[in-house]
């Protein structure tokens, strides 16, 4: 079946550092989305990514899908403490409802 | 607004017995989806509704487990003859439209199965 995998499954950084996560599928996508969640949290939507090699920021996260769409990445500039939390990558293939979690990226900001 | 909510919060249940989980989605929503998230992983998929209807069952993971959406509003979650590795939080989360937008989540429930 449909796998998404993510990595790296942990990350910690300085706080001021950069941070990058990394979604792949083994097959085309339809479309992916971003999810944040904090712990003990629930996820939390970012935002969704449709078009081959699209690309869309918000403040300090850049969001980017591959030109195959069969993979995306999410990448933070200069974190801070109030990123923490595990970053998800949803995945969904055309003509299906549900869609595939990653493994999940679990990112620690030491202040 | 209510965002998304899920009760009961937290349930305990003894192996062999039956459960309900219900979740109120946002008024109007449309698409209604139900995950299950195992510790340190992430959200699996169960099932998706538009509104009544089913149109994906295919994440849930025995004939024990039991979805609807009479009204196509509320949803409940049906576990019988619960299991120990039936044990997770159980996310419900709705969309306004069709699946292919922004997932709202539900705060969860957490089933533990003694």
């Amino acid at each position: 079946g449909q796998q998404v995998m993510q990595i790296p499954q942990y990350q910690h950084v300085q706080e001021g550092e950069d941070f990058t996560t990394y979604c792949n599928s083994s097959t085309t996508l339809s479309n992916i989305q971003w999810y944040k969640q904090r712990p003990g949290g629930h996820p939390v939507f970012l935002i969704q990514l449709v078009k081959s090699g699209e690309v869309k920021k918000q403040k300090r996260l850049t969001f980017q899908f591959g030109e195959a769409k069969k993979n995306s990445s999410l990448h933070i500039t200069a974190t801070q403490t109030t990123d923490v939390g595990t970053y998800f990558c949803a995945a969904s293939k055309r003509r299906t409802y549900k869609y595939i979690f990653g493994t999940g990226t679990r990112l620690k900001v030491l202040a | 607004g209510a965002g998304v909510s899920q009760s009961p919060r937290y349930k305990v249940a003894k192996r062999g017995q039956d459960v309900a989980l219900r979740c109120d989605p946002i008024s109007g929503h449309v698409s209604l989806f139900w995950y299950q998230q195992a510790l340190g992983q992430g959200p699996e998929f169960l099932t998706y509704f538009q509104n009544e209807a089913q149109l994906d069952k295919s994440g849930l993971p025995s004939d024990r487990f039991f979805a609807e959406r009479p009204e196509g509003s509320v949803s409940t979650l049906k576990i019988q003859r619960t299991q120990q590795e039936d044990s997770a939080v159980y996310l419900c989360a709705s969309i306004l439209d069709r699946a292919g937008y922004e997932q709202y989540f539900g705060p969860g429930t957490r089933l533990t199965v003694t």
